[in-house]
């Protein structure tokens, strides 16, 4: 099965500054990443994703780059705001099923007025 | 319903008693979700359902779950004899299809006392 891991575990940033997290998985053949947001007591809900035939995607403020030669990819948010503190789960799913899956343990985001 | 939606939203039960916890997925979605997430992990996939069987239930940690999706729209998680360790965040997704991203409801938190 799939593995995935994020470092670090927390991240505390200035207001303003960039955020980079980054996510390790197991399985080559995955080919579909997304990153979830989830703030205290609600949902996760999918910020971005990325699938294997591309490297970077933009969407304003976050980005997302894959390396799939050594299977990692990493959530880049820049200008943060007091707004974007939250946990963020990245995760990667088994082969041919990408709404089946295996999520990291989530980092928490701290971004200091 | 614009978005996944999940009944009830708190449930505290009695070890040992049974309880079904229901899942109204994104209208037109044929694939559904079941995950679980305990405080301070990333949700843990259960179950998946192509509409209206069940086309992966490894996730299920033992025979006193069960889900149901009869009519291939809502979904029922069952558990029976539950126990202090079920207590979790119990999350439903649904998504237009296996291969697109997964969009999930509020959860139900169960609480076994």
């Amino acid at each position: 099965g799939e593995n995935v891991e994020q470092h670090p575990s927390t991240l505390s940033v200035q207001e303003g500054d960039s955020a980079v997290i980054k996510c390790t998985y197991s399985d080559s053949a995955s080919n579909y990443f997304p990153w979830y947001k989830q703030e205290l007591g609600k949902r996760p809900q999918l910020i971005i994703d990325i699938r294997s035939n591309v490297g970077e995607k933009k969407d304003q403020r976050i980005a997302v780059t894959l390396n799939k030669t050594a299977k990692h990819f990493s959530l880049h948010i820049t200008e943060t705001q007091p707004e974007d503190s939250a946990v963020y789960f990245c995760a990667a799913p088994h082969p041919g099923a990408n709404s089946k899956l295996t999520f990291g343990k989530g980092i928490t985001l701290s971004v200091r007025p | 319903g614009a978005g996944v939606s999940q009944t009830p939203s708190n449930k505290v039960t009695e070890k040992g008693k049974y309880v079904e916890l229901r899942c109204d997925p994104i209208s037109g979605h044929t694939a559904l979700y079941w995950y679980r997430q305990s405080l301070g992990q990333g949700p843990e996939f259960l179950i998946y359902f192509q509409g209206t069987g069940a086309a992966d239930d490894s996730g299920l940690p033992n025979d006193r779950f069960f889900a149901v999706r009869p009519e291939g729209s809502v979904s029922t998680l069952k558990i029976q004899r539950t126990e202090r360790g079920d207590s979790a965040m119990y999350l439903c997704a649904s998504s237009p299809d296996r291969s697109t991203e997964a969009f999930f409801g509020q959860g139900t938190r169960l609480t076994v006392v």
